[in-house]
């Protein structure tokens, strides 16, 4: 079965950082990976699908990269609306999703 | 728009049985995968099962197999999910989303907001 591994499983920038989050799956996957952002008391939503395809509305600060087993998010200018989880979901199978990265603000 | 509302969820005994349901509006339902993912307290994302399109073909989380039922009445625009023999594990905010296309096997998008099940004596 495949795993993914997110990691940090929690990190903490100031405002205006580059941040990355890291997804790793236990096997290849292609490019079959989303981002999703869950911010407190909100509807998840998702960010980016295809590894790297930004989806309609979500700001240009947001971006993802990786191919086969290493994915990466990453937000260029890290603002406080940005404080939520994050999670990567393959979807090569079943939906599977990763542990989580928890981002907050320094 | 596209909108998913919960509904169902509650406080049940470990044993017990609880039907949630997800009323879906604002896209052809009846064309879509549909799924169900839930989040324990303190724990990250859990996808449970998943409905294609005619509701005949589902998929299940090892977790829950043989004790969730996933289904759809698709003149309704309504999803379910049948729970029974509820575990404390099974605790959890149970949210539907909408698969992007109709193979069930792709990101979801748009979500629910979700329904808290609570299993506790």
């Amino acid at each position: 079965d495949i795993q993914m591994t997110q990691s940090p499983s929690s990190l903490s920038a100031s405002v205006g950082d580059r941040v990355t989050i890291t997804c790793r799956a236990s096997q290849g996957i292609s490019n079959y990976l989303a981002w999703y952002q869950l911010r407190p008391g909100k509807v998840p939503k998702v960010l980016i699908s295809g590894a790297s395809t930004l989806q309609s509305g979500v700001p240009s600060r947001f971006s993802g990269s990786g191919s086969g087993t290493h994915f990466t998010l990453t937000i260029s200018s890290l603002q406080p609306e940005d404080v939520a989880t994050y999670y990567c979901q393959t979807y090569n199978s079943a939906p599977l999703f990763g542990g989580g990265t928890k981002v907050a603000i320094k | 728009q596209v909108q998913l509302v919960e509904s169902g969820g509650g406080v049940v005994q470990p044993g017990g049985s609880l039907r949630l349901s997800c009323a879906a509006s604002g896209f052809t339902f009846s064309s879509y995968a549909m799924h169900w993912v839930r989040q324990a307290p303190g724990r990250g994302l859990e996808w449970v099962a998943c409905t294609l399109h005619e509701g005949t073909n589902t998929f299940y989380a090892d977790s829950v197999k043989g004790r969730f039922t996933i289904s759809r009445d698709n003149s309704k625009n309504t999803l379910y999910l049948q729970m029974n023999n509820l575990r404390a594990d099974d605790t959890a905010l149970y949210h539907c989303a909408k698969d992007r296309y109709g193979s069930g096997m792709n990101w979801l998008d748009p979500w629910g907001q979700g329904t808290l099940v609570t299993v506790s004596s």
